[in-house]
């Protein structure tokens, strides 16, 4: 079974402080990608990567960064959270092409306060 | 860039009947199409997905129909049920883009 973990599941940060995000996948998949999603907007790409020591940005990075420093972990990093970085993050895996199904984490909650 | 729109935000349904969402799409190298389902409180998952060497495809209850002439393509579900109830979302893909663009979602809210 396919496994896409996220920690931590909730988070409440204060604007201006740093927050990291993981996840940890054990499908040896090469592309992972992290999402927000915002009621309204569903799921907008932030960064994305095609495997250890590569990220890129996706449809709305400003205000994040991205590591990957092995094929199992992805990190997104906000150096100085602020409110509206407040939504649902997504964590998600799958097969070099993107024509394949894609696994998802089972997110986590970031309210910046 | 390529655009994917689901019409409906929200469908309600009858316990029974068929519920249909539909997407459209606007990159004609488009060739992969997915939907997920995303269950109140929880993360997506797949169900069904169809590619463009084919117009039509089945699972059990659910059938993927691709209209390439229209860009489009819809989620049919047949005699509904409870657990049917959830949001879901179309996405696309092309060959030369391997990322999938997702639409913004359909709740679909199935009446007892």
């Amino acid at each position: 079974e396919a496994a896409v973990t996220q920690s931590p599941r909730n988070k409440v940060a204060v604007t201006g402080g740093k927050v990291t995000l993981s996840c940890n996948q054990t499908n040896n998949h090469n592309n992972m990608y992290w999402y927000r999603q915002d009621t309204g907007h569903g799921l907008r790409l932030i960064h994305y990567s095609y495997g250890a020591g590569s990220t890129e940005k996706g449809d709305i990075p400003d205000g994040y960064k991205a590591s990957r420093p092995s094929q199992e972990n992805f990190s997104l990093i906000l150096e100085l959270a602020t409110p509206s970085q407040t939504s649902v993050y997504f964590c998600a895996s799958g097969d070099a092409g993107g024509s394949t199904e894609v696994f998802f984490g089972k997110g986590t909650r970031l309210t910046v306060v | 860039g390529e655009k994917v729109e689901q019409h409906e935000s929200t469908l309600s349904v009858r316990e029974g009947d068929s519920a249909v969402i539909n997407c459209t799409y606007t990159d004609t190298a488009s060739s992969y199409f997915p939907w997920y389902k995303q269950e109140a409180g929880k993360s997506l998952h797949f169900v069904i997905d169809i590619r463009s060497n084919v117009d039509r495809k089945q699972s059990q209850r659910l059938i993927v129909l691709l209209d390439k002439k229209a860009k489009r393509f819809s989620l049919h579900i047949t005699a509904t049920q409870p657990e049917d109830s959830a949001i879901y979302f179309c996405a696309a893909s092309s060959d030369s883009n391997y990322q999938l663009i997702w639409g913004s979602g359909t709740k679909l809210i199935i009446k007892p």
